[in-house]
């Protein structure tokens, strides 16, 4: 069974800051990876993706994600946080020997000090 | 393109009523997904359409949950009786093809269930 693990809950930096939040995988087959952002009382919006190729992914927003299949890890980053960077930040893994269903990490809230 | 649409925003009911949330996906999406997003969770997938047949339900609770997507388009979740741990964010989201598809999911803005 597929599964995700976000390492972390809270994670806060200043504004200008290196952003880095945590991301590991478990599957039994090459995965689909993705990067979700909540702002509150919103819906997930979709930060970026890892299908296949490249392995690191450019998103939206500035925020990038490196696949490293040796240590099984999705990290996202970001090179200077913004105030509007605050969020809660979903890791999620497809499943598409499943009927391509997401499980999802049980997120990240990022907060950004002045 | 308009995104996903979901009614009510918020729903405040007593434990035992009944309540029933409705949502609309993305013009062509054939795949549908209820989630269920507790407090301080990630989502949980409830149950996912592919056009009008169900895919998965297996984390649906069968008792009290049901849904359907009639003709394809629209679909509706239904809890029926509630419980006070059924609080909790329910998201509709779609995608434009299933299994095997890097395809996005596109979320709705969600519906807030408080359960008293």
């Amino acid at each position: 069974a597929q599964s995700v693990t976000q390492l972390g809950s809270h994670v806060s930096v200043s504004e200008g800051a290196l952003v880095l939040l945590r991301c590991n995988y478990s599957s039994s087959v090459p995965p689909y990876l993705f990067w979700y952002v909540q702002y509150p009382n919103q819906g997930l919006q979709l930060l970026l993706k890892y299908t296949t190729g490249a392995t690191l992914v450019k998103g939206i927003n500035g925020f990038e994600a490196e696949f490293k299949k040796s240590e099984t890890s999705f990290h996202l980053t970001k090179p200077s946080a913004h105030m509007s960077d605050a969020a809660e930040y979903f890791c999620a893994v497809r499943s598409y020997n499943q009927g391509g269903k997401l499980i999802f990490g049980q997120g990240t809230e990022l907060s950004v000090k002045p | 393109e308009a995104g996903v649409a979901q009614s009510p925003r918020y729903k405040i009911i007593e434990k035992r009523q009944s309540v029933a949330f409705w949502c609309n996906p993305i013009s062509g999406h054939a795949t549908l997904y209820w989630y269920q997003q507790i407090l301080g969770q990630g989502p949980k997938l409830l149950i996912q359409f592919q056009n009008n047949g169900v895919v998965d339900d297996s984390q649906l609770p069968k008792d009290r949950f049901s849904a359907e997507r009639l003709k394809g388009v629209d679909s509706t979740l239904k809890i029926q009786p509630a419980k006070l741990e059924d609080s909790a964010v329910y998201l509709c989201a779609s995608s434009q093809r299933t299994g095997g598809s890097n395809s996005p999911l596109h979320f709705g803005n969600g519906t807030r269930l408080t359960v008293t």
